[in-house]
């Protein structure tokens, strides 16, 4: 069976402070999907990334970089320098590849509710 | 190009009536998936079209269901409503190939029944 765990529910930063968010995973797969939204105040899932379980690299996108170790089941999200506009509620999700096509049964955390100060 | 949209945006129902949700994807998008979100159970997976075919489906009962149209529009119905199934339904959309992952939201619609 699968399993997110996020066991942060809620950050508070300042801004221009660095956050990790934390995202824990369980799977007897070995071929699975990672995933990372952000759920602004407005309600719409924005997609942030997609990782697979062959691809360890870590990644950096802007602010928002993802650090991805099959060793400890973690995928974490940092964001650097965290601005007002980054407060939203960010989930954490993984599919098994039952085919690599697609969506199929997602598990998603419980999220991670980040509020960034002024 | 237009965004990803659900309609009705808000609903009320009264337990025992039955629901129906329309998404219409993003042009030339043929997967649409949609999704439970709620306070207890947070986001869940109910299922996936693409092509017309329910491709996927998640841990829910028969009471939910769903259908896609030819223009890759779809809907998604709940019969005998109850009252825990009050929540915010949220359909996605994607090219729904393997390389082709990226799923785009619409606002959702919220659904009441008391």
């Amino acid at each position: 069976a699968q399993k997110v765990t996020q066991a942060q529910t809620e950050i508070s930063v300042v801004e221009k402070e660095d956050v990790t968010l934390d995202c824990v995973y369980e799977t007897r797969d070995t071929t699975y999907y990672l995933f990372w939204y952000k759920q602004p105040p407005s309600g719409e899932l924005v997609f942030l990334i997609r990782r697979n379980s062959f691809d360890e690299q870590n990644e950096i996108s802007g602010r928002y970089s993802w650090n991805f170790q099959k060793s400890t089941s973690s995928f974490n999200f940092t964001i650097t320098a965290s601005q007002v506009v980054d407060s939203a509620v960010y989930f954490c999700a993984l599919s098994e590849a039952l085919s690599l096509e697609g969506n199929n049964d997602m598990r998603f955390g419980a999220g991670t509710r980040l509020t960034v100060k002024p | 190009k237009a965004g990803v949209t659900q309609t009705p945006r808000y609903l009320i129902k009264t337990r025992g009536q039955q629901v129906t949700l329309s998404c219409s994807p993003i042009s030339g998008h043929r997967s649409v998936s949609w999704y439970q979100q709620t306070p207890g159970q947070g986001l869940q997976f109910l299922f996936e079209y693409f092509s017309e075919t329910q491709r996927n489906k998640g841990n829910f009962p028969g009471r939910f269901s769903g259908r896609q149209f030819s223009n890759s529009r779809s809907e998604m119905n709940v019969s005998t409503l109850e009252l825990g199934d009050s929540a915010l339904y949220l359909c996605a959309s994607s090219l729904g190939t393997s390389d082709s992952y990226e799923q785009y939201f619409g606002p959702g619609t919220r659904l009441t029944v008391t």
